[in-house]
């Protein structure tokens, strides 16, 4: 079964500093993606960043980046000189292969990091 | 502006009540998704449309139903049968397969 696990319920960074937000992945398919989003207070689910399994480089979106670590199943979220405006929860997803139970690359989500950035 | 609306931002169920909540999306995209959220978790996939006149359960479709009649518009209903209904309900599109789905501002739903 496809799994994605966030061991950091929260984390704290101090503005300006880079900080990583862990995340892992269970899937036995060789094809699959990897996403972050971010979900400030008012709720909405804010597109990050993307990784695709057969990519060879790290994704990069301005300041944020995916350390993706295929043989370790991990893709850490590097967010580069925090912002105030940083502080959210953030979540780790992947999709599911095509045709996996007759899904069309639905979304598996871990349980989220909540990000507080201190001034 | 391209995006997805949803509406209302809050509603509230009385007991035995069907409320239905609306998503619409000006993106052009074929494939729509509804997720709930409750505090502290993920998001879990409810239900989601490949193509119009189309759908198929996610992990939690028990004590909902949708319909999408038309690109634009998938509306999901909250029946009686789902006993506990108080969560965040996330609306979603993307391209069939597409890489990055793409998220409304979300419905907030509290029983009376």
């Amino acid at each position: 079964a496809q799994k994605i696990t966030q061991t950091q319920p929260g984390m704290f960074v101090q503005e300006k500093e880079a900080v990583t937000l862990d995340c892992t992945y269970d899937t036995s398919d060789p094809s699959y993606g990897l996403f972050w989003y971010k979900q400030p207070s008012s709720g909405e689910m804010i597109f990050l960043i993307y990784q695709g399994s057969y990519d060879q480089q790290n994704a990069t979106e301005g300041r944020y980046s995916l350390n993706f670590q295929k043989a370790r199943k991990s893709a850490n979220l590097v967010i580069s000189a925090s912002q105030l405006g940083d502080s959210a929860m953030y979540f780790c997803a992947m999709r599911e292969p095509l045709n996996y139970g007759g899904s069309q690359g639905n979304l598996i989500f871990g349980k989220g990091t909540k990000l507080s950035v201190k001034p | 502006d391209g995006g997805i609306t949803q509406s209302p931002k809050y509603l509230f169920r009385k007991e035995g009540q069907n409320v239905t909540l609306s998503c619409e999306q000006n993106l052009n995209h074929d494939a729509m998704y509804w997720y709930r959220q409750d505090p502290g978790q993920g998001l879990r996939l409810i239900y989601y449309s490949q193509i119009v006149n189309d759908f198929q359960k996610g992990d939690i479709a028990e004590g909902y139903s949708v319909s999408r009649e038309k690109k634009e518009s998938f509306p999901l209903t909250v029946t009686s049968a789902q006993k506990n209904p108080t969560a965040f309900y996330l609306c979603a599109s993307s391209i069939p397969g597409g890489e990055t789905q793409y998220f409304g501002p979300g419905t907030r739903l509290l029983v009376l």
